[in-house]
């Protein structure tokens, strides 16, 4: 079983500022990658999928990179409304999907 | 627009039985996988069972396995979850949750959720 680790737990920034955000795969996972965010009482939203390609409609100030067991995703200059919990997932465990324990990035 | 929404949460004692309900509108139903994720309280995300696009290949997380029915009903676009032996670890929101067709291996559609308590 392939199990994400997300560092750190919580990230403590002000609004402009750079998020760095990392998930580590137990097994390599290639590029079948995702992130998640998600806003109190909301649903998770698709962020990136195959490691790097944004979802419909997400800004290009989410990105993500990484290939086998090693992925992050950064937020260049924190807009107000980013700061929610991210998730990562994969899918290796098939048919389950597998998700991270989340990072939330609050206000510092 | 495409859209998933859940219904049926509620307050059921231990032991009980609740049927949750995802209609979809804006896409393809007929074509699509869909999944319900749950979240405990305060807790992270948690696969609970997959339907393939026509409800035929069903698969379930261990945790609720011998206890949860994934169904469909293609006339009225809609998934269902039927839960039995409630447990109050099965307190959660419940998300249905769309496979994206072009990767197969990431959620790009989710619901609002609908909330169940297991509580006497």
């Amino acid at each position: 079983e392939v199990v994400l680790t997300q560092s750190p737990a919580t990230l403590s920034l002000s609004p402009g500022e750079r998020a760095t955000l990392s998930c580590r795969a137990s097994q390599s996972v290639s590029t079948d990658l995702a992130w998640y965010q998600q806003k109190p009482g909301q649903a998770p939203r698709l962020l990136i999928y195959h490691a790097s390609d944004r979802a419909t409609g997400i800004p290009a100030r989410f990105s993500g990179t990484g290939s086998g067991t090693d992925f992050t995703l950064s937020i260049s200059g924190l807009e107000p409304e980013d700061f929610a919990v991210y998730y990562c997932q994969h899918r290796r465990n098939w048919p389950s999907f597998t998700f991270g324990p989340g990072t939330k990035v609050d206000f510092k | 627009e495409a859209q998933l929404v859940e219904s049926g949460g509620g307050l059921v004692q231990p032991g009980g039985s609740l049927r949750l309900s995802c209609v979809a509108s804006g896409f393809s139903f007929s074509s699509s996988e869909i999944n319900w994720v749950r979240q405990a309280p305060g807790k992270g995300l948690e696969w609970v069972s997959f339907s393939s696009s026509t409800g035929i290949t069903v698969y379930y997380a261990d945790s609720v396995r011998g206890r949860f029915i994934v169904s469909r009903d293609h006339a009225k676009n809609s998934l269902y979850l039927q839960m039995s032996s409630l447990r109050a670890e099965d307190t959660a929101v419940y998300y249905c949750a769309r496979v994206n067709g072009h990767t197969a291996v990431d959620l790009d559609l989710w619901g609002q959720g609908t909330r169940v308590i297991v509580s006497s």
